[in-house]
């Protein structure tokens, strides 16, 4: 099972709003409900942002927000903040009843 | 308090072995699967594996890249899963969390523990 395809960076500046891509397959991302996102900081635990596409778990603020369309699922950020800057994560879970991530995408806010 | 607490790691040689343990409050075991995940140092999260709860037979499922070599089971009276790593290489070099998903949405980690270093060097 291959790594779910992110870009390796993203930018923006505070207040601007950005869009992580997550492409798979109809194996993965394309054939479930099941794709989450994650937003990483180094050293600590990774924290769930989103969960069967779209759906935010309680406390997670609503400038987060999820979508997918065929293979490809999406996070978006609005009204970016400096707390943002970290690591973000999709996941999927699959055909063979695994689960895979993508590769990761580092956010910088300007 | 919902949560999960990794113990276990530490140096290793390669070809050695290592069980790590993943204890969990009572509150979320029963309903849910534990997954390992590990993030060497510099790369991304990699999803190791899962087993699920006794309701589902206790099935496990793992990443294909590590070939037979670990182990993912559960002692429901202790509320902990493990991990069996063995054949360990260099490349097992890394951060090794726990983490659960509910029985009804594989794939939703919440919450995670706070990880344990695995270092495999001779």
């Amino acid at each position: 099972q291959s790594a779910l395809t992110q870009p390796a960076s993203v930018s923006g500046s505070p207040g601007q709003s950005i869009t992580i891509s997550c492409t798979g397959t109809t194996n993965d991302v394309g054939g479930y409900k099941y794709v989450s996102w994650y937003q990483h900081n180094p050293g600590k635990a990774p924290k769930l942002l989103i969960y069967e596409v779209n759906n935010r778990p309680s406390g997670v603020s609503d400038r987060f927000s999820g979508s997918k369309s065929g293979n490809t699922a999406s996070l978006t950020i609005s009204g970016l903040q400096a707390e943002d800057e970290a690591d973000y994560y999709c996941t999927s879970y699959t055909s063979t009843s695994t689960v895979v991530f993508g590769g990761g995408t580092k956010l910088t806010v300007l | 308090e919902v949560q999960l607490v990794e113990s276990g790691g530490g140096l290793v040689q390669p070809g050695g072995s290592l069980k790590l343990s993943c204890a969990a409050s009572a509150f979320i075991y029963s309903d849910s699967a534990i997954h390992w995940v590990r993030q060497a140092s510099g790369k991304g999260l990699e999803w190791v594996g899962r087993v699920r709860n006794k309701a589902n037979s206790y099935s496990t499922a793992y990443a294909a890249s590590l070939k037979g070599r670990f182990t993912i089971f559960r002692d429901d009276s202790k509320n902990t899963a493990y991990l069996q790593m063995n054949s360990l290489k260099s490349e097992d070099t890394a951060v090794y969390y726990c983490t659960r998903s509910p029985y009804f949405s594989p794939g939703m980690f919440d919450p995670w523990g706070q990880g344990t270093l695995v270092t495999v060097s001779s």
